[in-house]
């Protein structure tokens, strides 16, 4: 069984300039999850997709911070403009259903912006 | 504030003795943990996890143990192997998005 792909793997970028990060959940996975990681941090949650719906952004930073799952598959998170603290991995995860906890990790996307 | 709390930052053990790492939650409306490994450069995977209905499961070498009156849970890697050099992330839920501490690096040593 393929697990979750993400791309790309590493990305730089300088502040103000615009990231798109896509993802490939485990085929069949309803719930897909985006998590940010700073350095010397758990991750933490950004946004909960179940099939193409969102479940929970309350801590997605909407106002340069935007994600979809169009198709209820992959999903894309992008950050447009982009600011230093936002230097981080973006962990996207998938779950079988709703309010699975043992949650399937991608590999990540490591993002520098300077 | 927070909430999955892990004081060790890192921890060192000799190979074939007991790993035991350590997590405190504040939130008491938590019911559900679970135990993550990460390799470098990979995401975390999920080890094992616990129902507050429970004060110990077990999964071959490893065993994690609550503690609710506490607010504490423990992770025991018995006998400890050098591929369980990794960095160890406590999370917890109730109901709710799953709270991750900060992670206790372990370092098996041969």
């Amino acid at each position: 069984e393929a697990g979750v792909a993400q791309s790309p793997r590493y990305k730089i970028i300088e502040k103000r300039q615009s990231v798109a990060f896509w993802c490939n959940p485990i085929s069949g996975h309803a719930t897909l999850y985006w998590y940010q990681q700073i350095l010397g941090q758990g991750p933490k949650l950004l946004i909960q997709f179940q099939n193409n719906g969102v479940v929970d952004d309350s801590q997605l930073p909407k106002d340069r911070f935007s994600a979809e799952r169009l198709k209820g598959v992959d999903s894309t998170l992008k950050i447009q403009p982009a600011k230093l603290e936002d230097s981080a991995v973006y962990l996207c995860a998938s779950s079988p259903g709703q309010g699975d906890y043992e949650q399937y990790f991608g590999p990540g996307t490591r993002l520098t912006v300077t | 504030d927070q909430q999955v709390k892990q004081n060790s930052p890192s921890l060192s053990v000799q190979e074939g003795r007991i790993s035991i790492l350590n997590c405190d939650y504040t939130n008491s409306m938590f019911d559900y943990f679970l135990w993550y490994k990460k390799y470098p450069a990979e995401g975390p995977t999920f080890l094992i996890s616990i129902s507050s209905i429970k004060d110990k499961n077990e999964d071959g070498r490893f065993t994690v143990f609550l503690n609710k009156s506490a607010k504490h849970l423990s992770l025991h890697i018995v006998p400890s192997q050098p591929g369980d050099s990794a960095v160890y992330f406590c999370a917890a839920s109730g109901n709710t998005p799953l709270v991750f501490g900060k992670g206790t690096r372990l370092s098996v040593i041969a």
